[in-house]
C-alpha cells in the first residue's frame, strides 16, 4: 500500500497570505489529524477528521482550518499567515477514530513565513 | 495536567550503549503510551507503545518501561547502533482522545 502522501513538500509565504495543504491517506483509513511541529515544542495536535466530520480539535486560532472529502483526502487551510505559523505540518492517517489507533504519517509541509 | 514531560532533549551515546529517554504525565487518565521515532526528512513512525495493565513491553532492542505510581515511563534501546540516531517522541493518550506528545530527545549514536 502506499503510504500518507503531502503535497506540496516545501512552501514559502509572506505575512498576509493564505495557504492550503493537502493530505492524501493511505487506501482505507477514515481518519486524518494534523500536526504542526517546531523545533523544541514537540507535535502540537491541529484537528482530527473522520469521516468527512471533524472529530477533536487543537487550541489553535481560526485561522486554522480543515476539512476532509469523501475520498478521506484531507486539505489545511491557514489563513492570514504570520511569522511564527513557520513550522512543518504533518498530517497522520489511521483507520478508525480514537488515538489508540495506530497513527501514521506523511513527510510533511514545510511552510515558511516571510 | 495535559503535558507530556520528555527528557533529556538530547542524548549521545556510544555504539553498543543502552539509551534511556524519560517522560512523565500528570493526567491518571491516561491509559495508551506509544513512542514515535523520526529521522529526517519522514515523519513519525510509531515504534512501540504499552498500556498502564503492564509494567513492560519489548520488541528487540527496543523496550518500555512503565510505573503508574510515578506516572513516568521510558524507552530503552539496549545495543544501539549508528542507525538508531533519529529523534524519538513519546506520547499518551486517553481512549477516544488526541495524543498529547512529548517535545522530543534528539539521539546520537557515535559509531
Amino acid at each position: 500500500k502506499a503510504g500518507v502522501t503531502q503535497t506540496p513538500r516545501y512552501l514559502i509565504k509572506t505575512r498576509g497570505q493564505q495557504v492550503t495543504l493537502s493530505c492524501s491517506p493511505i487506501s482505507g483509513h477514515r481518519s486524518v489529524s494534523w500536526y504542526q511541529q517546531t523545533p523544541g515544542q514537540g507535535l502540537q495536535f491541529l484537528f482530527e477528521y473522520f469521516s468527512e466530520t471533524q472529530r477533536n480539535k487543537g487550541n489553535f486560532p481560526g485561522r486554522f482550518s480543515g476539512r476532509q472529502f469523501s475520498n478521506s483526502r484531507s486539505e489545511m487551510n491557514v489563513s492570514t499567515l504570520e511569522l511564527g505559523d513557520s513550522a512543518l505540518y504533518l498530517c497522520a492517517s489511521s483507520l478508525g477514530s480514537g488515538s489508540a489507533d495506530t497513527q501514521y504519517f506523511g513527510p510533511g509541509t514545510r511552510l515558511t513565513v516571510l | 495536567q495535559q503535558q507530556v514531560k520528555q527528557s533529556p532533549q538530547s542524548l549521545i551515546v556510544q555504539k553498543g550503549g543502552i539509551s534511556i529517554i524519560n517522560c512523565a504525565y500528570e493526567n491518571t487518565a491516561f491509559d495508551y503510551f506509544p513512542w514515535y521515532q523520526q529521522f529526517p526528512g519522514k515523519g513519525p513512525a510509531l515504534l512501540i507503545a504499552i498500556r498502564p495493565d503492564v509494567s513492560e513491553k519489548k520488541e528487540g532492542r527496543f523496550t518500555i518501561s512503565f510505573n503508574k505510581s510515578a506516572k513516568q515511563f521510558s524507552l530503552h534501546i539496549m545495543d544501539s547502533q549508528p542507525g538508531d540516531s533519529a529523534t524519538y517522541f513519546c506520547a499518551a493518550s486517553k481512549s477516544n482522545y488526541q495524543l498529547i506528545w512529548g517535545a522530543g530527545t534528539k539521539l546520537i549514536i557515535k559509531p
